[in-house]
């Protein structure tokens, strides 16, 4: 089966200017999860999806991040306008639910704030 | 879900079994422990799950005592290829709607 895609897979950007990173997560998994890979410390969830309905966004910092999943499938998260401390890998991974074997992750995107 | 402790790095020699122990004092009863292995520029994989005694799989073999405050990953023969980050994880997952919560988890270098 194919995996979670993701794109980009690098970007850099200048601070206060905005980006969006794109996820198709793997066919018919309900669940999809964005996190935030920092440097040297493991993932931080940041959203988490069950079809197209946010389950838990708690960790989202919502003044600049926002996220989306229409339709189920494809999720987008946009970040604006970014900050030097949101340089990142930006990881997205799909679970036919939440739980048990299923979490796939995508190679991420990284993202580099100058 | 409950906090785990994992040294922070550990280095092995090709061929040498590697045991990383986890430790999860505050465990649940309905909690499971999960591993996953991250290579550099790559998601998180899942290595293996489990709730007690042991499970073993083509990749590895998880040990969990009868009080299951600690786990221990084990990794038969590594290789080169066995450098990685490895992440234990502990949350009640069949419920649904449960989210992974890394740690900063164990860097294995493995060498020649």
């Amino acid at each position: 089966e194919a995996g979670v895609a993701q794109s980009p897979r690098y970007k850099i950007i200048e601070k206060r200017q905005s980006v969006a990173f794109w996820c198709n997560p793997i066919s018919g998994h309900a669940t999809l999860y964005w996190y935030q890979q920092i440097l040297g410390q493991g993932p931080k969830l940041l959203i988490q999806f069950q079809n197209n309905g946010v389950v838990d966004d708690s960790q989202l910092p919502k003044d600049r991040f926002s996220a989306e999943r229409l339709k189920g499938v494809d999720s987008t998260l946009k970040i604006q306008p970014a900050k030097l401390e949101d340089s990142a890998v930006y990881l997205c991974a799909s679970s036919p639910r939440a739980g048990t074997y299923g979490y796939t992750f995508g190679s991420g995107t990284r993202l580099t704030v100058v | 879900l409950a906090k785990t402790t994992q040294p922070i790095s550990m280095d092995s020699y090709e061929g040498q079994e590697v045991n990383i122990t986890c430790s999860h004092n505050n465990i649940a009863t309905n909690d499971y422990i999960t591993w996953y292995q991250q290579f550099p520029s790559q998601g998180p994989r899942f290595i293996i799950q489990g709730y007690k005694t042991k499970v073993t799989n083509e990749v590895a073999s998880l040990f969990i005592p009868a009080d299951r405050k600690s786990s221990t990953l084990s990794l038969p023969r590594v290789s080169l290829s066995d450098t990685a980050v490895y992440y234990c994880l502990v949350g009640d997952f069949d419920t649904g709607f449960q989210k992974l919560v890394f740690g900063t988890g164990t860097r294995l270098l493995v060498s020649p």
